[in-house]
């Protein structure tokens, strides 16, 4: 069946510092889709991707989608101590959605 | 809408007590999904629902696992027996096909 790899699995960055999460599958999905997760909390989520090439944005975050479709990355831009957190990607197999390991963003101030 | 609920929100049992976690999917949506989610796995798929059908339960790690969902409104994840490596949190989500996953607010369950 379909796989996501997601890398790193964790990233420490300094208040201000860029950061990128990188989501590969190892099938051609249809959408893929990021979620965020807070500690302590449940995931939320933040886009979804479905046309080939598609970059996308939300303030300081962007959003890409291979030209294959078969992988995808989030770029933040000047992090924030808001931006803690688990970042995952989600491809699509038929109905079902298949989570990436997650990638743990901790912000240092 | 009050989105995903889930219960009970902590549930500590002992080896070999049956365990039945519950949602309630947002009204409207056709999906539901069960994850479990442990440090070392990460969120893993268990159950898919369609239309309160289940479409693929091959994440389901053993037979002490089930889910029903009787209705739209209402599904269960039961484990029997516990066991202490079945301690985690599990989440439900809902969505409309194709559209953004709801999550509800997840069942930390431990085992001892």
């Amino acid at each position: 069946g379909q796989q996501v790899m997601q890398i790193p699995q964790y990233q420490h960055v300094q208040e201000g510092e860029d950061f990128t999460t990188y989501c590969n599958s190892s099938t051609t999905l249809s959408n893929i889709q990021w979620y965020k997760q807070r500690p302590g909390g449940h995931p939320v989520f933040l886009i979804q991707l479905v046309k080939s090439g598609e970059v996308k944005k939300q303030k300081r975050l962007t959003f890409q989608f291979g030209e294959a479709k078969k992988n995808s990355s989030l770029h933040i831009t000047a992090t924030q101590t808001t931006d803690v957190g688990t970042y995952f990607c989600a491809g699509q197999e038929g109905g079902k959605l298949i989570f990436g390991q997650g990638t743990e963003l901790s912000v240092k101030p | 809408d009050a989105g995903v609920i889930q219960s009970p929100r902590h549930e500590v049992t002992e080896m070999g007590q049956e365990v039945t976690l519950r949602c309630k999917p947002i009204s409207g949506h056709n999906s539901l999904f069960w994850y479990r989610q442990t440090m070392m796995r990460g969120l893993e798929l268990l159950i898919y629902f369609n239309n309160n059908v289940p479409i693929d339960d091959s994440g389901m790690p053993e037979d002490r696992f089930s889910a029903k969902m009787p209705n739209a409104s209402f599904s269960t994840l039961k484990i029997q027996p516990s066991e202490p490596r079945d301690s985690a949190v599990y989440f439900c989500a809902s969505r409309q096909t194709n559209t953004e996953a709801f999550f509800g607010q997840g069942t930390r369950l431990t085992v001892v």
